[in-house]
C-alpha cells in the first residue's frame, strides 16, 4: 500500500499570497494519477486537479498541479478569500486502495 | 444537474447491520464507476470501496474487506453500501462518489452530500 503524506499540516497564509502544498508518496508512481481535493467545512469534497496536471470542470487557472516520481505539488497562485480549507491529495495506483493524504489545511493568517 | 443522493444513514449498535444507498440523476450512470468514501468526526478523507460499471468487479479498503459490500443496479441508477459487523470505528460521514469514467481507477467528480453513520 502506497503511503501519502501531505505537509505542512496546516499553512497560515494572508489573501492574494501563493500557496504551495506538498504531497509525497511512500513509492514512486510511475503514472500521473495523482489527485487533489478541497473541502470546506460541513462540505462534500471537490474535484480540483486529477491526474496530477489538469483541472476539473469550473476550477479556476489559479489552480494548478505538478509533480512526479514521490513528489507533487499543488499551487494556488493568488489565495482568494473562498480558497481557505483543507486540502487532500489521492493517488490512484494499480491496484486499491486508493489512499489519500491526511490533509492540509489553508487558513487565514 | 449531477446529483448523488445518499440515505439510510443512522444510529446502529455495534455488531449491527445497515445498508446506505446512494440515488444518481443527471448522468448516465451505468456509464460510470461508483465509489464510497467516509470521513470519521474530525478525521481526514478515507476510500471505503469501489465498483466497476457492470458491478462484476469491486475494489475494499482493508478496513472494510470482508465485512462491507458495495453493489449497483444500473436501472434504478443507484448504488449501494451494505454494512455488516459495523464497529464502533466505522462512525464516519459516508460520501457517495461518481468516476470520472468507467474505471473505478479514476477521481471522484461528483460527490453526495454525505449520510451519518453513528456506531
Amino acid at each position: 500500500e502506497i503511503v501519502l503524506t501531505q505537509s505542512p499540516g496546516t499553512l497560515s497564509l494572508s489573501p492574494g499570497e501563493r500557496a504551495t502544498l506538498s504531497c509525497r508518496t511512500s513509492q514512486t508512481v510511475s503514472n500521473n494519477y495523482l489527485v487533489w481535493y478541497q473541502q470546506k467545512p460541513g462540505q462534500a469534497p471537490r474535484l480540483l486537479i486529477y491526474d496530477t496536471f489538469s483541472r476539473a470542470t469550473g476550477i479556476p487557472d489559479r489552480f494548478s498541479g505538478s509533480g512526479s516520481g514521490t513528489d507533487f505539488t499543488l499551487t494556488i497562485s493568488r489565495l482568494e478569500p473562498e480558497d481557505f480549507a483543507v486540502y487532500y491529495c489521492q493517488l490512484f495506483g494499480s491496484s486499491p486502495p486508493w489512499t489519500f493524504g491526511q490533509g492540509t489545511k489553508v487558513e487565514i493568517k | 444537474e449531477v446529483q448523488l443522493l445518499e440515505s439510510g444513514g443512522g444510529l446502529i449498535q455495534p455488531g449491527g447491520s445497515l445498508r446506505l444507498s446512494c440515488a444518481a440523476s443527471g448522468f448516465t450512470f451505468s456509464s460510470y464507476a461508483m465509489t464510497w468514501a467516509r470521513q470519521a468526526p474530525g478525521k481526514g478523507l478515507e476510500w471505503v470501496s469501489a465498483i466497476s460499471v457492470s458491478g462484476s468487479n469491486t475494489y475494499y479498503a482493508d478496513s472494510v474487506k470482508g465485512r462491507f459490500t458495495i453493489s449497483r443496479d444500473n436501472s434504478k441508477n443507484t448504488v449501494y453500501l451494505q454494512m455488516s459487523s459495523l464497529r464502533v470505528e466505522d462512525t464516519a460521514v459516508y460520501y457517495c462518489a461518481k468516476d470520472r469514467s468507467s474505471s473505478p481507477r479514476s477521481a471522484m467528480d461528483v460527490w453526495g452530500q454525505g449520510t451519518t453513520v453513528t456506531v
